[in-house]
């Protein structure tokens, strides 16, 4: 059975950092592309990152862009999301997905998904 | 960018009755389109991949049509466990893109 389970969210304040985890099991991890998704209270949907099986290609939406890196660690079958400089915008569910494919560049649809890390940015 | 726009926001159905839900993209997806279905509380999870295939374990009564830019997900007899939001996704293009919802609620 597939799982995917985040970890790491919590309140901070505008500028600061966070990383976020999403530990994955049932599944060949290194096979699979991954990627994050964020929903803001009472909002739908926004795809926010993807990267390869490899870890070799990344992705980003333009709004974290530069201040967001997504990683993966094939040896411990786990996900990262490493944020700085977050804003107020930035407040929301971020879920791990996975990919049906090795390499999606970029893009794809989400078979799999964690129940979610609510992250809050707020002074 | 692509944009999704789903219709109607709101769907007032009883039990037992039919659904369609519509998606609409701004350009052409081909069949590069999912439908995921939401509850309170829950994470996503995938309904239909290539505008039409069922993923593993959703029941036959959830069905996906469309290609280019017009999608429907249809619901055959609601049953109580499928009052819920439901959004459309294209993966055709990058960056993959949502559209905003339609609320299944209890009429």
């Amino acid at each position: 059975e597939v799982q995917l389970l985040e970890s790491g969210g919590g309140l901070v304040q505008p500028g600061g950092s966070l990383r976020l985890s999403c530990a994955a099991s049932g599944f060949t991890f290194s096979s699979y592309a991954m990627s994050w998704v964020r929903q803001a209270p009472g909002k739908g949907l926004e795809w926010v990152s993807a990267i390869s099986g490899s870890g070799g290609s990344t992705y980003y939406a333009d709004s974290v862009k530069g201040r967001f890196t997504i990683s993966r660690d094939n040896s411990k079958n786990t996900l990262y999301l490493q944020m700085n400089s977050l804003r107020a915008e930035d407040t929301a569910v971020y879920y791990c997905a996975k990919l049906p494919y090795y390499d999606s560049s970029g893009t794809g649809e989400f078979d799999y998904w964690g129940q979610g890390t609510l992250v809050t940015v707020s002074s | 960018e692509i944009v999704m726009t789903q219709s109607p926001a709101t769907l007032s159905v009883s039990p037992g009755e039919r659904a369609t839900l519509s998606c609409r993209a701004s350009q052409s997806v081909s069949s590069n389109l999912a439908w995921y279905q939401q509850k309170p509380g829950q994470a996503p999870r995938l309904l239909i991949y290539g505008a039409s295939t069922r993923a593993t374990g959703i029941p036959a009564r959830f069905s996906g049509s469309g290609s280019g830019t017009e999608f429907t997900l249809t619901i055959s007899s609601l049953q109580s466990e499928d009052f819920a939001v439901y959004y459309c996704q294209q993966y055709n293009n990058w960056p993959p893109g949502f559209g905003g919802g339609t609320k299944v609620e209890i009429k």
